[in-house]
C-alpha cells in the first residue's frame, strides 16, 4: 500500500483557479469513488473538505470542488483567496476497510 | 457537537509501547455509521492513517504498521486507544484520532470528519 502522489507545491494569485492532482492505483483511487480532501494549516489539525470524490460538508466553501478520472483525482479551489494557503492531502479508500493518504501539496497564494 | 481528545505520555522509551486514548464527548463511539482512526504525521511529513477500530472491536490497520499496533475500544467510557510497540525514533510524531465516517444509509463514505488537536510524542531514553 503505496501513498497517493500529490504535487509537492502549488501556487496561484488571488482570484485564480488552481488544481491539485492525487495519483493512485487501480486498487485504491481508481477502484473506488471514495476519495476525501483535507486542508491543514499550520499547527492545527486537518479538516475534512470534500468526500466521496465531489461532495462537499457542511460549511465548506463552494470554491472547493472535486473530480476523479481513473486513477487520479483532482481538487479544484476558484477563486483562490489568502485564507486558502495550506496544505491539502488526499485520501482514498483502498478496499478491506484500509484508507490511504496521499503526501500532501502546499498551496501557496501569491 | 462531537470532540475528540486525545490523551497519553509525550515522552516513550526506545523500544517500549506508546499508548494513547481518545476520548469521545458529544456523540457515542458505537455508533453504526462510524469508524475511529489514528493518524499520524511526522514533523514537515504527510499524514499516515494507522488504523480505524468499530465499536465491535474489529480493527483494520496500514500494512506497514500491523506487526506493531494494537486499537481497542471501551464504550463504556466512550474512548479508543492506541498501543504502539517497539517504539523508535521514526515513531517520534503528532499523532491524531479522528472520526472515520466509515457509512450511511446510501453506502460507503470513509472519510475523517472530526478530527482531535493532535498530541505530539517524544521518542528518548
Amino acid at each position: 500500500q503505496s501513498a497517493l502522489t500529490q504535487p509537492a507545491s502549488v501556487s496561484g494569485s488571488p482570484g485564480q483557479l488552481i488544481t491539485i492532482s492525487c495519483t493512485g492505483t487501480s486498487s485504491d483511487v481508481g477502484n473506488y469513488k471514495l476519495v476525501s480532501w483535507y486542508q491543514q494549516h499550520p499547527g492545527k489539525a486537518p479538516k475534512l473538505i470534500i468526500s466521496e470524490v465531489n461532495k462537499r460538508p457542511s460549511g465548506i466553501s463552494t470554491r472547493f470542488s472535486g473530480s476523479k478520472s481513473g486513477n487520479r483525482a483532482s481538487l479544484t479551489i476558484s477563486g483562490l483567496q489568502a485564507e486558502d494557503e495550506a496544505d491539502y492531502y488526499c485520501c482514498s479508500y483502498a478496499g478491506s476497510n484500509t484508507v490511504v493518504f496521499g503526501g500532501g501539496t502546499k498551496v501557496t497564494v501569491l | 457537537q462531537v470532540q475528540l481528545q486525545e490523551s497519553g505520555p509525550g515522552l516513550v522509551k526506545p523500544s517500549e509501547t506508546l499508548s494513547l486514548t481518545c476520548s469521545v464527548s458529544g456523540g457515542s463511539v458505537s455508533s453504526s455509521f462510524h469508524y475511529w482512526g489514528w493518524i499520524r504525521q511526522a514533523p514537515g511529513k504527510g499524514l499516515q492513517w494507522i488504523g480505524s477500530v468499530y465499536y465491535t472491536g474489529s480493527s483494520y490497520y496500514t500494512p506497514s504498521l500491523k506487526s506493531r499496533v494494537t486499537l481497542s475500544i471501551d464504550t463504556s467510557k466512550n474512548q479508543f486507544s492506541l498501543k504502539l510497540r517497539s517504539v523508535t525514533a521514526a515513531d517520534a510524531t503528532v499523532y491524531y484520532c479522528a472520526r472515520h465516517f466509515y457509512h450511511d444509509r446510501s453506502g460507503p463514505i470513509h472519510a475523517f470528519d472530526i478530527w482531535g488537536q493532535g498530541t505530539m510524542v517524544t521518542v528518548s531514553s
